[in-house]
């Protein structure tokens, strides 16, 4: 059964740096998601993305983050100056036309 | 404000007893609901989701139920097995143009002890 992959599954990184979590939908979705989940707080809504282009973000999402689906089969996340607080499980998520979103296994992203 | 509720919090049941978790939400228009299972360290995977016109939808051992009118959702789990520990999170979502807007839950934490 196809399945959204998220690489890498973990990452450690310094504060101020910059680090991209890479995501492969399943390959006939078109509507791709990121969320992130603090740990042990709920799962937060980042960004929507569809046709190209960001079509809803969510107040987190700020000038810090950017997405992109650069060659037709990856979409990414990147986080240009790491914070503290963006410790995170980092999940990407897509769908076809129907309404379930298939979720990817994380990224643990943790910023020290 | 959107906000999808959940009770109880936490929850230890024996193995092979039900259970039913509660989901209330305030979430505006409404489009579908759905309960996901998260295992600790992972992705969520959706179980069950219901429109508002469905009150019941099952899915093996799992039946989830939809209030329109009060908002009101419930998961019930019978015969529960080991591997049912996990987090259960209710999702509500809003249709913006076919975008889908989603509200998470604060999740129902569920333990299974033999």
């Amino acid at each position: 059964e196809p399945e959204v992959t998220q690489t890498p599954s973990h990452q450690v990184t310094q504060m101020g740096q910059e680090v991209i979590l890479r995501c492969v939908p399943i390959s006939n979705h078109l509507y791709f998601y990121w969320y992130r989940q603090i740990l042990g707080q709920k799962v937060e809504f980042l960004v929507s993305f569809y046709n190209n282009e960001i079509s809803e973000k969510s107040e987190i999402f700020d000038d810090q983050f950017s997405v992109e689906r650069p060659d037709g089969s990856n979409f990414t996340l990147k986080i240009r100056s790491t914070k503290l607080e963006d410790s995170a499980m980092y999940f990407c998520a897509s769908k076809a036309g129907g309404e379930t979103q298939y979720f990817g296994p994380g990224t643990r992203l943790l910023v020290l | 404000k959107n906000q999808v509720e959940q009770s109880p919090q936490s929850l230890i049941i024996l193995e092979g007893k039900n259970c039913t978790l509660q989901c209330n939400y305030t979430v505006s228009p409404f489009s579908n609901l759905r309960w996901y299972k998260q295992d600790t360290g992972r992705g969520p995977v959706s179980l069950t989701i219901m429109t508002f016109s469905e009150n019941t939808k099952s899915n093996g051992r799992y039946t989830a139920t939809l209030d329109a009118d009060t908002k009101q959702s419930s998961l019930h789990i019978t015969a529960s097995q080991l591997s049912d520990s996990a987090s259960y999170i209710c999702v509500v979502s809003q249709n913006s143009g076919g975008y889908q807007k989603v509200t998470f839950g604060t999740g129902t934490k569920l333990q299974v002890i033999p």
